[in-house]
């Protein structure tokens, strides 16, 4: 398998327009998980899915930032307007739950944001 | 009551050296403890991960220590080497629940 899969490896825009990020996790995962990392803050959880479905997106920092998914192997992450500090590396990582109820998450590479 | 501190930000070890990570956490809720390791430009992977019912776990030349009373768990690393050099993030999660929560990771670096 090649592993979870994100696009772009970096971004540069600028403030106030919309960015879109992608992911696609690994076949059979069922859970999604959308990570910001930064220096200040570390990794961060933003919103995760268990079947498509958003089951916690208390990290969500604001409005602005939205994620989907429509489908099993597809996700994004969307922010609009973005603001310089959203500047961020934006994770995605997947997951299944064995039977024995230990479980690894996935990362992917991991989409560098820079908003100027 | 969420939170995972981590302790240090940042260590130096020469090579041979045993670095120690330790971290803490509140949540009496909490019943899997996981590392995950980190290289420059890469998203962060699982190193070895423990539960409250032991109170040590090796994997290799890594060990995990957790001591329940104190709330507290440990990452040693034996005969560290320089490709050990990484940032280390320690995390939680409770319940058989999908949600980890981080600690604020620790940059080690192994000198030769």
């Amino acid at each position: 398998d090649a592993g979870v899969i994100q696009s772009p490896r970096h971004e540069v825009t600028e403030m106030g327009q919309e960015v879109t990020l992608r992911c696609k996790p690994i076949s059979g995962h069922d859970y999604l998980f959308w990570y910001r990392q930064t220096m200040m803050r570390g990794l961060e959880l933003l919103i995760y899915f268990n079947n498509n479905v958003p089951i916690d997106d208390s990290g969500m920092p604001e409005d602005r930032f939205s994620a989907k998914m429509p489908n099993a192997s597809f996700s994004t992450l969307k922010i609009q307007p973005s603001e310089p500090r959203d500047s961020a590396v934006y994770f995605c990582a997947s997951s299944t739950l064995p039977g024995q109820g230990a479980y690894e998450q996935y990362f992917g590479p991991g989409t560098r944001l820079t908003v100027t | 009551q969420q939170q995972v501190k981590q302790s240090p930000q940042s260590l130096i070890v020469q090579k041979g050296g045993i670095p120690i990570i330790n971290c803490a956490y509140e949540n009496t809720a909490f019943d899997y403890f996981p590392w995950y390791q980190q290289f420059p430009g890469k998203g962060p992977a699982l190193l070895i991960a423990i539960r409250p019912d032991v109170s040590e776990k090796k994997e290799g030349r890594f060990t995990i220590s957790f001591n329940k009373s104190a709330k507290q768990f440990s990452l040693h690393i034996m005969d560290s080497q320089p490709g050990d050099s990484a940032t280390y993030f320690c995390a939680a999660s409770k319940g058989g629940a999908q949600k980890l929560v981080f600690g604020q990771g620790t940059r080690l670096t192994i000198n030769p």
